[in-house]
């Protein structure tokens, strides 16, 4: 069964610092998937990473994919206020996303002045 | 275009009455799935269609029918309603399943009493 995994799951920081969330994955792929929700609102794709080394950047936003470690992570630079939202990761089922993708509970991000 | 919309926004049911979730998108995407978003949950898969007239299940598909006639259209069903289908439900829809980026609807808020 594949498990997605992200820590932390709640982070308060103060804007100017930098940050990384983490996403663990349990099994073999090559395609993971960056959202961002706002409270009552719905999912936003931020990236889409589909290769051993991928990096994309985005703004203050960086997100990268080590498939051999099954690791991903999404680096937030110098934070702002607007950065606040919940980020979620999510994975291919079979490895791609073609039935469907497999989601991490989310990393609930707060950013003070 | 509209992307992906989804009806009703919000639906108060008592157990045991069975109603539809619509959903349609109008980017001539073939692939389209439904999740539901539960309180410090990631989403979970519910179904997923590759195709009109093809249909699969995901990780919690019991008690949900869809069906997939047209490449536009991709309705969930609840059979019989239970309070543990209180939830949000968002539908996603991309060009291929694998490597695009998916675009989710603005989610149904669901209540079952």
């Amino acid at each position: 069964e594949l498990k997605v995994e992200q820590n932390p799951l709640f982070l308060s920081m103060q804007e100017g610092k930098n940050y990384t969330i983490y996403c663990n994955y349990s099994t073999t792929s090559d395609r993971l998937y960056w959202y961002r929700q706002d409270p009552g609102k719905s999912l936003e794709s931020l990236f889409v990473l589909l290769s051993n080394g991928a990096v994309k950047q985005e703004g203050r936003l960086m997100a990268s994919l080590d498939t051999k470690a099954r690791l991903s992570t999404l680096h937030i630079t110098a934070a702002v206020h607007d950065l606040s939202a919940t980020y979620f990761c999510a994975v291919g089922r079979s490895g791609g996303g073609a039935d469907g993708l497999t989601f991490g509970k989310g990393t609930h991000l707060i950013i003070q002045p | 275009n509209a992307g992906v919309t989804q009806t009703p926004k919000f639906q108060v049911l008592k157990t045991g009455q069975s109603m539809t979730l619509q959903c349609a998108q109008d980017m001539n995407h073939e692939y389209m799935s439904w999740y539901r978003q539960d309180p410090g949950m990631g989403l979970r898969l519910i179904h997923y269609s590759v195709g009109a007239g093809i249909t699969d299940q995901g990780e919690v598909p019991n008690g949900y029918n869809v069906s997939r006639s047209t490449t536009e259209d991709f309705p969930l069903r609840l059979l019989s309603a239970a309070p543990s289908q209180t939830s949000v439900y968002f539908c996603a829809s991309s060009y291929s399943g694998s490597t695009d980026t998916q675009y989710f609807g603005p989610g149904t808020r669901l209540t079952v009493l």
